[in-house]
């Protein structure tokens, strides 16, 4: 079967670094997103890898390693407005995303 | 402003009735979903649409229906509703050809309870 694996919850202190990781066992891949998710809505769009390595972008970055079948969401500088799920996803040989339960980050003064 | 509208917003529905939600994007994109969101577990994915005419069935799509007769619109039936449907319901979509390399953007969702 399909697999998406992260943590149910993590608890980070402002203008701290926070890594969330996220492990998959899929059929096939083509690429693996993240997204954030307020309470009460709608996820909104992170990153996407498809090739190994880290992209940064701003106080976010995600690294992918396909041979691990492993991503992690690195977050620096935290806001008290990270306090979020955050949501892993890949897509699999039909091109379909395969969405993890999300990991909920909360974010103390 | 542009974006995806998911309409009710809420609604509790007592079982066995019949109930459509809607959704509809101003983005003109091809590709558009839908999941259900429930605690504990990810997005699952219930029907999709790669273009106006055509749809496809996702992960659970048993008890739900779907129609894509344009671009804008893709509302989700289910015909006779069952308490295991209460969930919240996540709308989608995406820009090319649909499938999972594109960014997808979500409407607001319908939180929906079966009685």
């Amino acid at each position: 079967g399909q697999n998406i694996d992260q943590p149910t919850e993590m608890t980070a202190t402002e203008g701290a670094i926070v890594q969330i990781n996220c492990t998959y066992q899929t059929s096939g891949f083509n690429g693996l997103f993240w997204y954030q998710q307020h309470a009460g809505e709608a996820p909104t769009f992170l990153s996407y890898n498809v090739l190994d390595g880290l992209e940064e972008k701003g106080r976010f970055s995600s690294f992918l390693s396909r041979s691990k079948g492993y991503s992690y969401l690195l977050l620096k500088e935290l806001q008290m407005k990270d306090s979020a799920s955050y949501l892993c996803a890949v897509s699999d040989s039909n091109y379909q995303l395969i969405w993890g339960a999300g990991t909920k980050l909360i974010i103390k003064p | 402003i542009a974006g995806i509208t998911q309409a009710p917003t809420s609604q509790i529905l007592a079982a066995g009735r019949r109930m459509t939600l809607r959704c509809t994007q101003d983005m003109r994109h091809n590709a558009m979903y839908w999941y259900r969101q429930d605690l504990g577990l990810g997005l699952r994915l219930i029907h999709y649409s790669n273009t106006a005419g055509t749809t496809g069935k996702g992960e659970v799509p048993d008890g739900y229906s779907v129609s894509r007769a344009n671009t804008d619109d893709f509302p989700l039936t289910l015909a006779s509703a069952v308490p295991s449907q209460t969930s919240v319901y996540f709308c989608a979509s995406s820009d090319g050809q649909g499938g999972g390399t594109d960014t997808q953007y979500f409407g607001p969702g319908t939180r929906l309870t079966v009685l």
